[in-house]
């Protein structure tokens, strides 16, 4: 069982580039989520989606932008890095509603912007 | 507005003693609350989930957590910690009107003891 797999798991970027991370799920989930986690601190969402062609922003959605082309998947990209988002990012995907139903994430992507 | 504390960073026990990690919410609406356990290099992994049904809450490898509305608390509790219980704990809570929205706490280190 696959669960949520994240792609790539480490990256190193300059200032200024460019790059997205892909999550895949193959539980047929209709929400999936970005979330950044911080030494010291709780995750922060980022963005997350409903269902498949939608988006909505989360808590810190500034220098980030997503797609849900297809319902298991889910694309976080950096438009220019900046060493501010040096940070360890999330995937999850629920099947329901948060408040309702439980989030499965995946093992993360450690991203260094030098 | 949610809002979640855990009032402990760290928690230091015994192998075979009690655990007990704190977690208190504040929430304008009847909230979901769950806690989730993250090892090194791992995401997060559901340990168990209170929904608005039974107030004391049992949840995977022998954890449990009572939710007490009175003192706006979800503590997770453990009879006898484990070598293998050695992790970072997070409480989250969610509102029914948030449909992609969870808030995570800074989480607790939790280090057993031999």
């Amino acid at each position: 069982n696959a669960g949520v797999t994240q792609t790539p798991k480490f990256r190193v970027l300059k200032t200024g580039q460019s790059m997205t991370l892909l999550c895949a799920q193959d539980m047929n989930h209709e929400y999936m989520y970005w979330y950044r986690q911080d030494p010291g601190m709780g995750l922060r969402l980022i963005h997350y989606s409903v269902g498949e062609g939608t988006t909505a922003k989360g808590e810190v959605p500034d220098g980030y932008n997503v797609s849900r082309l297809k319902k298991q998947n889910f694309l976080l990209g950096l438009e220019s890095a900046a060493p501010s988002q040096t940070s360890v990012y999330f995937c999850a995907s629920s099947s329901g509603t948060v408040s309702l139903r439980p989030q499965h994430f995946g093992d993360g992507t450690r991203l260094s912007i030098l | 507005a949610q809002s979640v504390t855990q009032l402990d960073s760290h928690v230091s026990v015994s192998e075979g003693t009690p655990v007990l990690l704190r977690c208190n919410y504040s929430s304008s609406y009847s909230p979901s609350l769950f806690w989730y356990v993250q090892h090194p290099n791992k995401g997060l992994q559901l340990l168990l989930k209170y929904t608005s049904a039974a107030t004391l809450v049992k949840g995977i490898n022998g954890f449990e957590a009572e939710f007490k509305k009175s003192e706006t608390s979800f503590h997770l509790t453990k009879p006898s910690a484990h070598m293998s219980d050695a992790a970072e704990y997070f409480c989250v809570v969610s509102e029914g009107t948030n449909a992609g929205k969870s808030t995570f706490g800074d989480g607790t280190t939790l280090t057993v003891k031999p």
